[in-house]
């Protein structure tokens, strides 16, 4: 069976504040991938990235920074120096053999 | 090119009402998908499709139907409305079952259940 975790419900910090999501994962496969979307208010899922289970280098994408560790079983993901605009929830998933699963998801709140 | 589009964006319904929420995909995708949304919860799978003619059972299926009898198409089917179903429809397509796809979705439909 496959689970996601995303043990932070909601998570608030005041602009340029960086913060950390957490996302550990279970999975019994070997070949996974992992993905992190964003929704904003409007409601949309906006894929963020992707990392397969056998590249665990790390990747920076502007404020955004991904840490992937297998041992622990975790994909937690920072944003930096924070902005109102990435007040959102943001979902860790998991996917084997194309289904995706989803953890609970983080509500991101940036105040000014 | 419009990806996956999703009608009605909102409706409520009675107790015990039917309706099918429309899904399209204009990019020629095999697998398509409907997950609901639960307030507080992440994204639920409810069925799937891997190409027309063939569906399958998700991990939330009671209560709803589905049909593919296009390539495009992917219609949900509530044939009993009850308020438990009162949730934010998402559908998804992407090109293949492989785990690496990033699958595209829809807007969403949110339906309210009286």
């Amino acid at each position: 069976a496959q689970k996601v975790t995303q043990a932070q419900t909601e998570i608030s910090v005041v602009e340029k504040e960086d913060v950390t999501l957490d996302c550990v994962y279970e999975t019994r496969d070997t070949t996974y991938y992992l993905f992190w979307y964003k929704q904003p208010p409007s409601g949309e899922l906006v894929f963020l990235i992707r990392r397969n289970s056998f590249d665990e280098q790390n990747e920076i994408s502007g404020r955004y920074s991904w840490n992937f560790q297998k041992s622990t079983s975790s994909f937690n993901f920072t944003i930096t120096a924070s902005q109102v605009v990435d007040s959102a929830v943001y979902f860790c998933a998991l996917n084997s053999w194309g289904k995706l699963q989803f953890g609970a998801g983080t509500q991101v709140v940036v105040t000014p | 090119n419009a990806g996956v589009t999703q009608t009605p964006k909102f409706r409520i319904l009675k107790i015990g009402q039917s309706m099918t929420l429309q899904c399209t995909q204009d990019m020629n995708h095999n697998y398509m998908y409907w997950y609901r949304q639960d307030p507080g919860m992440g994204l639920k799978l409810i069925y799937y499709s891997v190409g027309a003619g063939i569906t399958d059972k998700g991990e939330v299926p009671n209560g709803y139907n589905v049909s593919r009898s296009t390539t495009e198409d992917f219609p949900l089917r509530l044939e009993l409305a009850a308020p438990s179903q009162t949730s934010v429809y998402f559908c998804a397509s992407s090109s293949s079952s492989s785990g690496a796809n990033v699958l595209t979705f829809g807007a969403g439909s949110r339906l309210t259940v009286l």
